[in-house]
């Protein structure tokens, strides 16, 4: 148990359809990360947070997406008119006291 | 984006043996990591290597953090089942920037 829940695991759309999804680390943790991973290949980062600035953003986080983290503590991201390319599993990482990145179980998410 | 070249890319052995498994980068990088992920499941971070040179164990795996600061390995001695999964290396710049992942090296386990 990394201390991570993300929900929903699991979530299918139509193509068009807004999707949000969300990530609780337990703890608190200073920094947060946003990944993407696709079949077959390995994550993919989209962007972090530093309690609750968002620092960098990734070439892959086209403007359909949005991230915040209100209160340096959870973090929602946002997909508006949804995309098949935006199937993947997206995935978030707080880092703990060492700055490592301990990833949550993830959001399958699955656009029709 | 930019990735890690991990090999091999798959590995099928019986029970009780060995496994290497290799990343390299044309980058140099100041960490780097190994997960294992189950389907349908996060990655599971198994060690973490910050030194060039160090080597580090945990349990079954030992990893070790190349000399030249682009390359680690990961070997798993006298496998069992339960080590059936994807291992992802990963590398890390500064201290706190994203993670490269490679693509991974998924590993079966016969018993």
């Amino acid at each position: 148990d990394t201390g991570v829940s993300q929900d929903p695991r699991h979530k299918i759309t139509k193509r068009g359809q807004n999707v949000t999804f969300r990530c609780d680390p337990i703890s608190e943790h200073n920094r947060l990360y946003w990944y993407r991973q696709t079949l077959g290949q390995g994550p993919e980062f989209l962007t972090y947070f530093q309690n609750e600035a968002q620092l960098e953003k990734s070439r892959l986080l086209s403007d359909r997406f949005s991230a915040e983290r209100p209160k340096g503590s959870f973090s929602t991201l946002e997909i508006q008119r949804t995309e098949q390319g935006d199937s993947a599993m997206y995935l978030c990482a707080p880092t703990g006291a060492g700055n490592e990145q301990f990833f949550g179980p993830g959001t399958r998410l699955t656009v029709l | 984006g930019q990735q890690l070249n991990q090999s091999p890319q798959s590995m099928f052995i019986q029970e009780g043996e060995d496994v290497s498994m290799n990343c390299t980068s044309s980058s140099i990088f100041n960490t780097w990591l190994w997960y294992k992920q189950d389907p349908g499941e996060g990655p599971v971070l198994l060690i973490a290597l910050y030194k060039a040179g160090e080597l580090t164990s945990n349990g079954r795996l030992t990893a070790q953090f190349g000399i030249t600061r682009k390359d680690s390995f990961l070997n798993i001695s006298a496998s069992i089942p339960s080590d059936v999964g994807i291992y992802f290396c990963a590398g890390q710049g500064q201290a706190g920037t994203a993670l490269i992942f490679g693509k991974g090296t998924t590993l079966s386990v016969s018993s």
